[in-house]
């Protein structure tokens, strides 16, 4: 069965500095994909990023970037240059077996400080 | 991009009434529609799986009769809570998917309280 892990309930950092969500997975599909959203305090879920097993190159949307380590099974996410505004729980999510539905990590709750 | 809306965004209802939950894909066609609950402080945790034409499979653990889902079209499925408590007050959010595995689209949420 798919196991995520968020070992950072809460993080602070201060604006412009980079910060790194942890996040890591358990697997026994082939191939999979592993999500980062964003829940700011009015409950939606902002997707951010997406990267396949297969994709050979780190993905990366904006300020966003996935460094994917499979051989760790880890799949952290990368935040430069930090804003006010990206403050907010952060959620990864990894598909089961295959489907589409996905299996969240607990969250981290980031707070970035002016 | 692909939105998903939901309605309403927030109700209170008394307990023992049934409250239902529209979720929507407004510019594409849903495959799949999941169901997830989330707590305060917490997760997400997926209660079901909706098809368009089909039953809705449940996660274990989640009581189907007490949260009827009806997929009743590729753009449209409903979540009915029956008979609502208390300790059902949550927040429920909707997904809907294309078929693509990267392409599951949230709704904003609805928060559910029970008196």
């Amino acid at each position: 069965a798919q196991k995520i892990t968020q070992t950072q309930p809460g993080m602070f950092v201060q604006e412009k500095e980079a910060v790194t969500l942890d996040c890591t997975y358990d697997t026994s599909d082939p191939s999979y994909g592993l999500f980062w959203y964003k829940q700011p305090s009015s409950g939606e879920m902002i997707f951010l990023i997406y990267q396949g097993s297969y994709d050979q190159q780190n993905a990366t949307e904006g300020r966003y970037s996935l460094n994917f380590q499979k051989a760790r099974k880890s799949a952290n996410l990368v935040i430069s240059a930090s804003q006010l505004g990206d403050s907010a729980m952060y959620f990864c999510a990894i598909p089961i077996q295959g489907a589409q539905k996905l299996v969240f990590g607990q969250g981290t709750r980031l707070t970035i400080n002016p | 991009g692909a939105v998903v809306s939901q309605h309403p965004s927030r109700v209170i209802c008394k307990s023992g009434t049934s409250v239902k939950i529209e979720c929507r894909s407004l510019d594409f066609q849903a495959t799949t529609m999941f169901w997830y609950r989330q707590f305060p402080k917490q997760s997400l945790m997926l209660m079901a799986t909706s098809n368009e034409g089909s039953k809705a499979t449940y996660e274990q653990g989640v009581e189907k009769d007490k949260f009827l889902i009806n997929h009743a079209s590729l753009t449209l499925s409903t979540l009915t809570v029956t008979s609502a408590h208390p300790e059902d007050s949550s927040f429920y959010i909707c997904s809907a998917s294309t078929g693509r595995i990267y392409e599951q689209y949230f709704g904003p949420g609805t928060r559910l309280t029970v008196t």
